[in-house]
């Protein structure tokens, strides 16, 4: 079964750092997106990216936060300047097509800890 | 951005026993999708319902789909323990919006 890979699966990062936060998606896959959940509460978009551009984002996904494909298999989501609330378990998820018939596949996450 | 409630909120039972969850907006859903997350794990999808009244089933699980398109059920018969979960109902528009889930746990 093709899978979605996300590294680190852990960061613990100070204050104010930068993170880069790293997915695979599954190799036939067009659309990709990151998600985030703070722990307790539910998943929520954060961005959808295709064709090397981003499509949507939500209004959490201001300033501080970046994405890019900067290969052709890697996904990356920056943030610039992490503030304690970014704690949170970002998932990355991908889909073959735009469409609703098709689902999305997530990657297991990476728990990000801001102290 | 479609908003999902699911209901119950949290749900205990004993293994053996049936359960229904469920998934309901105000607005009509293009698609509804189900999927289930375990502790420290992505979401994982468990069905597609596109039609209105459409019924699918995965083993132990049965998928409803509302023949209005604005609510959805899951019903699990004889539940055991690995059903343990957090459910989530999403809709997938230009994003995939998730509900709040419902918090399954099956005792032994």
């Amino acid at each position: 079964e093709p899978e979605v890979t996300q590294t680190p699966s852990h960061q613990v990062t100070q204050m104010g750092q930068e993170v880069i936060l790293r997915c695979v998606p599954i190799s036939n896959h067009l659309y990709f997106y990151w998600y985030r959940q703070i722990l307790g509460q539910k998943v929520e978009f954060l961005v959808s990216f295709y064709n090397n551009e981003i499509s949507e984002k939500s209004e959490i996904f201001d300033d501080q936060f970046s994405v890019e494909r900067p290969d052709g298999s890697n996904f990356t989501l920056k943030i610039r300047s992490t503030k304690l609330e970014d704690s949170a378990m970002y998932f990355c998820a991908s889909r073959e097509r735009d469409s609703r018939l098709y689902g999305y596949t997530f990657g297991s996450g990476t728990r990000l800890t801001v102290v | 951005t479609q908003l999902l409630e699911q209901s119950p909120q949290f749900l205990s039972i004993q293994e053996g026993e049936n359960l229904t969850v469920y998934c309901n907006s105000s607005s009509v859903f293009s698609s509804l999708q189900w999927y289930r997350q375990e502790p420290g794990e992505g979401p994982v999808l468990l069905v597609t319902v596109v039609t209105g009244g459409e019924v699918k089933k995965l083993k132990r699980l049965t998928f409803q789909f509302g023949d209005a398109r604005k609510d959805s059920s899951l019903h699990i018969t004889a539940a055991q323990p690995g059903d343990t979960g957090l459910y989530l109902c999403g809709t997938s528009g230009s994003r995939l919006t998730f509900g709040e889930g419902t918090q399954l746990t099956v005792n032994p």
